[in-house]
């Protein structure tokens, strides 16, 4: 199957920083991808939607100025999290799709884990 | 709108022990239905996609299959190492379209 990365896998800032998260396609091209943060013992709940090249698309809910994402080349996606405070603490996970009949789902990356204390 | 729902929240079985998750869905045009396997602390792991009613896919000790209302995923004579939450979610339209998922069904193996 396709492969996902993301970087870091976790990281602990103080309150009022700001963090970058990295999600890279490794092996195909990812024309769409996805961010989702997720609470403990809960599903995936989507942040947002972005099209390489395009602005992203925001869940109802989400702060846009808060979580900036990038969508620049069609194997890179970064969710940057502005001004960072201890209820942002959660495990984001992005996934990335590619050309519909090339790549058959949305495959997943392996999570980052964010603590702000 | 969209909507998956799981059952049950959670099994826990034998060793050996067979059983079915379930998981039903209502959307509009369905493109495909997934199924995608958890572990703590991890991203989805993506296992199947369904994409018309009467379809069935199978891997290794996992079968899915797929009505217009439901789909469910069989597990036979499962191991602890089966042990995870099992996802379910449906995408409409024609593709990069985004995932609405089910809230889960957590899996517990007992040696």
């Amino acid at each position: 199957g396709a492969v996902v990365s993301q970087h870091p896998s976790w990281v602990i800032c103080k309150s009022g920083t700001s963090v970058k998260i990295e999600c890279r396609s490794l092996d195909f091209q990812a024309t769409t991808m996805f961010w989702y943060r997720q609470f403990p013992k809960q599903s995936l709940m989507l942040m947002a939607t972005s099209n390489e090249g395009s602005k992203a698309t925001y869940e109802q809910g989400v702060e846009k100025d808060k979580f900036l994402i990038n969508h620049a080349s069609l194997t890179l996606s970064t969710l940057t999290v502005t001004s960072a405070h201890p209820e942002d603490s959660s495990f984001y996970i992005c996934s990335a799709e590619g050309v519909p009949g090339l790549v058959e789902t949305q495959y997943f990356g392996p999570g980052t884990r964010l603590l702000v204390l | 709108e969209d909507q998956v729902t799981q059952s049950p929240e959670a099994l826990r079985l034998q060793e050996g022990e067979s059983s079915s998750l379930n998981c039903s869905y209502t959307v509009s045009g369905l493109r495909g239905l997934f199924w995608y396997r958890q572990d703590p602390g991890k991203g989805p792991e993506f296992l199947f996609t369904l994409y018309s009613a009467g379809e069935e896919k199978e891997k290794e000790r996992l079968k899915a299959t797929l009505t217009k209302k439901e789909s469910f995923l069989h597990i036979t004579a499962p191991k602890p190492e089966d042990s995870a939450t099992y996802l379910c979610a449906v995408q409409r339209g024609v593709g990069n379209e985004k995932l609405t998922f089910g809230t889960g069904t957590r899996l517990t193996i007992i040696p």
